[in-house]
């Protein structure tokens, strides 16, 4: 079974600061990486994904960093916004096909 | 296109009562999904489908049954529900492929009394 570490649980970040949300892994046999957002009351939505044959892939504000020798991989929001505030999971596969096992997920708060 | 629909949206039950939570996407999606979502826990896999008439147990099954007749549907029962099944439930659907997107409900946010 896939165990995936993911802290902090919860982050009080600045409007236009960074947010670093950070997860570990046990397996080293997969290969696809995916970050989720879930806004209160909604469904999880995938926001990000990285594949480690790369150390980071960036879309607009959000970057993932992989680090695959220490097997862990963090999420980087940059200029931080009040929209961004949600929870964030990150997830791992588990086992064959689809099935992911998530973090237990971050709360993000950003103030004004 | 509605994506996954999740019904209902809320619901209280005593304990011992049994109940299905349905779960449709219109996407045609091979594969589906049922989750749990608990503070502090994050969302750990109850039941999943890789095509109809297809479904295996995930990390936290016990208590509950799935079946997919269909393509489109795969609902969730609950046997005889405890205090322990409350919870916000989650159902997902994607195409096959590790690397393939879920697509959540908006959830069934569930009380056993």
């Amino acid at each position: 079974q896939q165990q995936v570490k993911q802290s902090p649980q919860s982050l009080i970040v600045q409007k236009g600061g960074i947010s670093i949300i950070n997860c570990a892994y046990e397996n080293t046999a997969f290969d696809y990486f995916p970050w989720y957002q879930q806004f209160p009351g909604k469904g999880p939505a995938l926001l990000i994904a990285i594949r480690p044959d790369v150390s980071e892939k960036k879309e607009g504000r959000f970057t993932i960093s992989f680090n695959k020798s220490a097997k862990q991989f963090s999420l980087h929001i940059m200029d931080s916004q009040p929209g961004d505030s949600a929870t964030y999971f990150c997830a791992a596969p588990t086992g064959g096909g689809n099935k992911l096992t998530f973090g237990t997920g971050t709360q993000l708060k950003v103030e004004l | 296109n509605a994506g996954v629909t999740q019904t209902p949206k809320f619901q209280v039950l005593k304990t011992g009562q049994s109940m299905t939570l349905q779960c449709a996407q219109d996407m045609n999606h091979e594969y589906m999904s049922w989750y749990r979502q608990d503070p502090g826990m994050g969302l750990r896999l109850i039941h999943y489908s890789v095509g109809a008439g297809i479904t295996d147990q995930g990390e936290v099954p016990n208590g509950y049954n799935v079946s997919r007749s269909t393509t489109e549907d795969f609902p969730l029962r609950l046997l005889s529900a405890a205090p322990s099944q409350t919870s916000v439930y989650f159902c997902a659907s994607s195409k096959q492929g590790r690397d393939q997107p879920q697509h959540f409900g908006d959830g069934t946010r569930l009380s056993i009394l």
